[in-house]
């Protein structure tokens, strides 16, 4: 079963473009998650999709938006590029709907987003 | 203020020693999981904790979780170079249970 891949792995842009990234999650899952990775802050949330529906979104400004697609597949975009936007952006995917105490959610090799 | 803590930040020990992280916080849980992220990669789902005083066992990696829901703990007997990773504690919050929050992690090395 394939796993979580995510495109492109590696991106460098400069201040003031914008990006966007995709993903594809596990067959059959439903459910996709982003979230941001860097050294200072770790791991952080930035927003859930389900159904083509945003359910959550984390702590970020409107600079950073996704959708999900009917087949599933999500994106996320970052307008405006920062420095601090130097990140690793991971996407992850679930089965399970809402309703339980946990999920498990697989996670893709991420995209490492450099801005100059 | 951070909802996970985790100590020690930075491990570093020998091939065949013991270890133990922590992941700590004041607020009550109704499960927790950990992660290991190796260089290059996502995070992968080691063990998630559901019930107070829970033990699980992974091999080498034993998991425990506090009584009282509020800390967790990982140990590793004799230590191998394939366990140096990214260890991380994770814990379900937000409306609905859709996000996961995540501790910085103790980064561990191995040397042979």
């Amino acid at each position: 079963k394939a796993g979580v891949t995510q495109t492109p792995r590696y991106l460098i842009k400069t201040r003031g473009q914008q990006v966007t990234l995709s993903c594809s999650p596990i067959s059959g899952h439903r459910s996709v998650s982003w979230y941001q990775q860097t050294p200072g802050q770790g791991l952080q949330f930035l927003f859930e999709y389900f159904s083509e529906t945003q359910r959550n979104k984390g702590n970020f400004p409107g600079r950073f938006s996704g959708r999900q697609f009917s087949n599933s597949r999500s994106e996320m975009n970052v307008s405006t590029l920062e420095l601090g936007d130097s990140a690793l952006y991971l996407c992850a995917s679930s089965r399970n709907p809402a309703g339980l105490t946990y999920n498990e959610q697989f996670f893709g090799p991420g995209t490492r987003l450099t801005v100059l | 203020t951070q909802l996970l803590e985790q100590s020690p930040q930075f491990l570093s020990i020998q091939e065949g020693e013991n270890l133990t992280v922590y992941c700590n916080s004041s607020s009550v849980f109704s499960s927790l999981q950990w992660y290991r992220q190796e260089p290059g990669e996502g995070p992968v789902l080691l063990v998630t904790v559901v019930t107070g005083g829970e033990v699980k066992k992974l091999k080498r990696l034993t998991f425990q979780f506090g009584d009282a829901r509020k800390d967790s703990s990982l140990h590793i007997t004799a230590a191998q170079p394939g366990d140096t990773g990214l260890y991380l504690c994770a814990v379900f919050s937000g409306a609905g249970s859709y996000q996961l929050t995540f501790g910085k992690g103790t980064k561990l090395s191995v040397i042979p």
